[in-house]
């Protein structure tokens, strides 16, 4: 069954920390998103990427960096964690992008103490 | 830059009452437009999505949305709400990149 996760589900850390958001899809799209989405507010991207080794920066100054190596993994990394971060992290992919449905995952809910 | 807005910020409906969520979307063309639905601790799920043709858009779950150009609206209907519809929807536009509304928080009374 075609699918996009995401692991870990919920991750409490100190801050300092650096973690690794992980996201995998079996549906061979090329294009990935990663979204950052608080309460009452809309979902921002914050990084994206057309394919392997394509990376983007989204609309959403992060201090998050992404790595697209394989098609099916596009992890989210976080170098130094700071209570800042804490926000639910959306992945979803596409087959095309832009105007095209986006799949999601069901999201890392982060805290950052 | 395409923009959505969902002017709602939270509706309550009666299990079995009608439900109209509204959108209002910028966009300088005919934008392809979306809803989808996330219930708590889930990522978002498609209901439906307009690209062209008939206005009137059918989706999953009993769910329908009518594309007005003219009021620039993509309003999301549901003749009989069911107690599991209570979750929280998003409209979005896409073009370029996919815009998102903020959301409207739907709670279903019995």
């Amino acid at each position: 069954e075609a699918d996009i996760y995401q692991t870990p589900r919920y991750l409490v850390i100190g801050t300092g920390k650096k973690i690794t958001l992980e996201c995998s899809q079996t549906m061979g799209h090329d294009k990935m998103y990663w979204y950052q989405q608080d309460p009452g507010m809309e979902l921002h991207l914050i990084h994206y990427s057309y394919g392997v080794n394509s990376t983007e920066k989204g609309d959403l100054s992060s201090e998050s960096t992404v790595s697209r190596i394989r098609t099916e993994h596009f992890p989210l990394t976080l170098e130094s964690a700071r209570p800042s971060h804490t926000s639910q992290y959306l992945c979803a992919s596409s087959v095309r992008f832009g105007g095209d449905e986006q799949f999601f995952g069901p999201g890392t809910r982060l805290t950052v103490l | 830059a395409q923009s959505v807005t969902q002017p709602d910020i939270h509706i309550t409906v009666s299990e079995g009452a009608s439900l109209e969520l509204r959108c209002n979307y910028s966009y300088g063309a005919t934008p392809y437009l979306f809803w989808y639905v996330q219930s708590p601790g889930q990522g978002l799920q498609l209901l439906l999505k307009y690209f062209s043709g008939d206005t009137l858009v059918q989706g999953i779950k009993g769910f329908e949305a009518e594309f007005k150009r003219s009021q620039s609206s993509f309003n999301l209907r549901k003749p009989s709400v069911h107690w599991s519809d209570a979750a929280e929807y998003f409209c979005a536009v896409g073009a370029g990149d996919m815009r998102f509304g903020a959301g409207t928080r739907l709670t279903v009374k019995p």
